[in-house]
Parts: C-alpha cells; sequence; structure tokens
C-alpha cells in the first residue's frame, strides 16, 4: 500500500526567509510524486510533478522539489516565500500500476509574517 | 485551469436523506475520482472511474456509491447520509493515457448533514 507522511502540520515563516515542507513516502514500485496548493475555500493546484528523470523538479510560484529514493522523500522548497505562498500544501503519491489513484498526506499549512 | 464543474457548491441536508454530487468535465479524460477531505487526513480517495461504467473503490467507499453513464459526468451518491459524511467533497479528473498525466482538481463541493 502507498502513503504519504507530512510530519509538520504548521510551519511559520517570515515573508523573505526560505521555506522547505517535508514529504516521506512509501510505495514498494517506483512513484510518481506531486505538490499541490489549496487556498482557503478553494481547490488544490498542483505546484509540480515527479514521474522519471531529473530528480530536482521546477514548479509554479517558484517551487521545487527534490526526490531521494534513498530517503523516501520529496522535500518541497522556495528560496524566498511571499505573503501569497500562505495556504496549506499537500504531497501526494500514485503509481501506473495503482489507476494513477494517489494517496495524500495530511497537509501543512504554512503561515507567513510580515 | 481543467475544465471540472462540481454542482453543488454548497449543500445543507439532514440525516438519512439521499444526496448526489455531480462533476462534470469537459476535458474528455479517461479518470475520474472522487475525494473526500477532512481536517487532519488530507485527502481520502472515496470511488474513482477508469471508463464509463467502469468503477472501483477506494479507502473510504463506505455508505457511498458512484455512477458514470457518460464520459463527462460522474454521480456520487449518498443513499442515506449520516453526520460522518459532513466533509468537503473534490472530484479529480485525469487523462492517465501517458505517464505525464497528473490529476485535476474542481473547486469542491461543502456538504453539511444536519
Amino acid at each position: 500500500a502507498q502513503s504519504v507522511t507530512q510530519p509538520d502540520i504548521h510551519i511559520t515563516v517570515s515573508e523573505g526567509a526560505s521555506l522547505e515542507l517535508r514529504c516521506n513516502y512509501s510505495y514498494g514500485a517506483t512513484p510518481y510524486l506531486f505538490w499541490y496548493v489549496q487556498s482557503p475555500g478553494q481547490g488544490l493546484q498542483l505546484l509540480l510533478k515527479y514521474f522519471s528523470g531529473d530528480t530536482l523538479v521546477q514548479g509554479i510560484k517558484g517551487f521545487e522539489a527534490e526526490f531521494k529514493r534513498s530517503q523516501s522523500s520529496f522535500n518541497l522548497r522556495k528560496p524566498s516565500v511571499h505573503w501569497s505562498d500562505a495556504a496549506e500544501y499537500f504531497c501526494a503519491v500514485g503509481a501506473r500500476t495503482n489507476d494513477y489513484k494517489l494517496s495524500f498526506g495530511a497537509g501543512t499549512t504554512v503561515t507567513v509574517r510580515a | 485551469d481543467a475544465g471540472i464543474t462540481q454542482s453543488p457548491r454548497h449543500k445543507v441536508t439532514e440525516t438519512g436523506t439521499p444526496v448526489t454530487l455531480r462533476c462534470h468535465q469537459t476535458e474528455n479524460h479517461r479518470y475520474m475520482y472522487w475525494y473526500r477531505q477532512d481536517p487532519g487526513h488530507g485527502l481520502r480517495l472515496i470511488h474513482y472511474s477508469y471508463g464509463v461504467k467502469d468503477t472501483d473503490k477506494g479507502e473510504v467507499s463506505d455508505g457511498y456509491s458512484v455512477s458514470r453513464s457518460k464520459t463527462e459526468d460522474f454521480l456520487l451518491t449518498l443513499e442515506s447520509a449520516t453526520s460522518s459524511q459532513t466533509s468537503v467533497y473534490f472530484c479529480a479528473i485525469s487523462d492517465g493515457g501517458g505517464d505525464n498525466q497528473p490529476q485535476h482538481f474542481g473547486d469542491g463541493t461543502r456538504l453539511s448533514i444536519l
């Protein structure tokens, strides 16, 4: 079975500071990995995805994530956060052999202080 | 934005009544999914469809049924709603035809069962 753990429920960061959100997954085969962002009252927007190839992937809004197979991790980073980055972030894992069904982490809420 | 419309967007109903949520897509994607979102749980898969009349259960399918009679519509039915089914419900779609097709989400339906 596939599963995702996001160890941090809530992170507070100052505007302009760097941000890193942790994601650990469990899956027997090569996973597909995703980060989604959700603003209050909104749906989920895809930030970035990893299917294969380069383990450092670039996404929208200046985010990037690095796939580390040895650590079963897919951490999300941004060098300098903006107040508009305040939202809830979800890591998800899926697989082609599993009908692309996604398992989500519980989410990390990011608060940005001025 | 992916062409996904969920209806209704908000609904309040009473315990024991039947409820049907609709997801409509204009992308002609093969896969459609229903998730529920609850605090501390992220998103959990209820049911999904991999083609017209082809559906399967997710991890939290008890008390829910689905139908897909045409490519563009995926219905989620609560036969007899209970208070534990109060949640935000999201529909997602995916082409799934290649190894580079993430899921895209609708804006959600907020369902309250009193």
